[in-house]
């Protein structure tokens, strides 16, 4: 099992520009999340899913969207990346209440 | 706004001794967890604890719950350099979806 992969591991990006960061999970896990993490501080939920065709809010949802069509993928979207949105985002899903993060992609927007 | 605060922020300590960090949450919970990460890693479950319990035990791990004072600690005994890493409480509250994360305590274990 590869468990949870993020792609791409650092990405730079300008004021404005959208792009979609990619995660994917072989486990079979109907719960799958987004995450971000800046300096200094715990990990804050952007958006999660309870399974293929089923999205909801976190704790810091605006400027970003999500999707899931499949079980397996479940991507993220920047509308229109603003500095603020500089962080390193981890997917992770999730059986019972243990969940498994992907090794995160570090985003810079300049 | 952050649902768990860790305490100390940072520790260090020798291989050998008892590593001790705590966990304060604001709102009743349903359960806790603690996750370890590795500098530049995702994070990696390490141990859950139900709100009816009180204390737990994993390997050389240990985690009790106060619900009454609302904080939670993870202590883990014989400290290896491999045990490096930031620690993080995170809870649930009444929606079981939803998971809050405390702003950690970076441990180093000096050989």
């Amino acid at each position: 099992n590869a468990g949870v992969t993020q792609t791409p591991k650092f990405q730079v990006l300008k004021t404005g520009q959208s792009m979609t960061l990619q995660c994917a999970q072989d486990m079979n896990h109907e719960y799958m999340s987004w995450y971000r993490q800046d300096p200094g501080m715990g990990l804050r939920l952007i958006h999660y899913s309870v399974g293929a065709g089923i999205t909801d809010q976190g704790e810091v949802p605006n400027g970003y969207n999500v999707s899931r069509s499949t079980t397996e993928d479940f991507p993220l979207r920047l509308l229109s990346a603003a500095p603020s949105q500089t962080s390193v985002y981890f997917c992770a899903s999730r059986v019972g209440y243990e969940q498994y993060f992907g090794p995160g992609t570090r985003l810079t927007v300049t | 706004s952050q649902q768990g605060e860790e305490d100390p922020q940072a520790l260090s300590i020798q291989e050998g001794e008892n590593a001790t960090m705590n966990c304060s949450y604001k709102t009743s919970i349903n359960n806790l967890q603690w996750y370890r990460q590795n500098s530049g890693r995702g994070l990696v479950h390490l141990i859950l604890i139900r709100s009816n319990e009180r204390e737990k035990h994993s390997g050389r791990l240990r985690v009790t719950l106060d619900t009454s004072k609302k904080s939670s600690s993870l202590l883990i005994t014989a400290s290896r350099a491999a045990d490096t890493a930031s620690y993080f409480c995170a809870t649930d509250r009444s929606n079981f979806n939803k998971f809050y994360f405390g702003s950690g305590t970076k441990l180093n274990v000096k050989p």
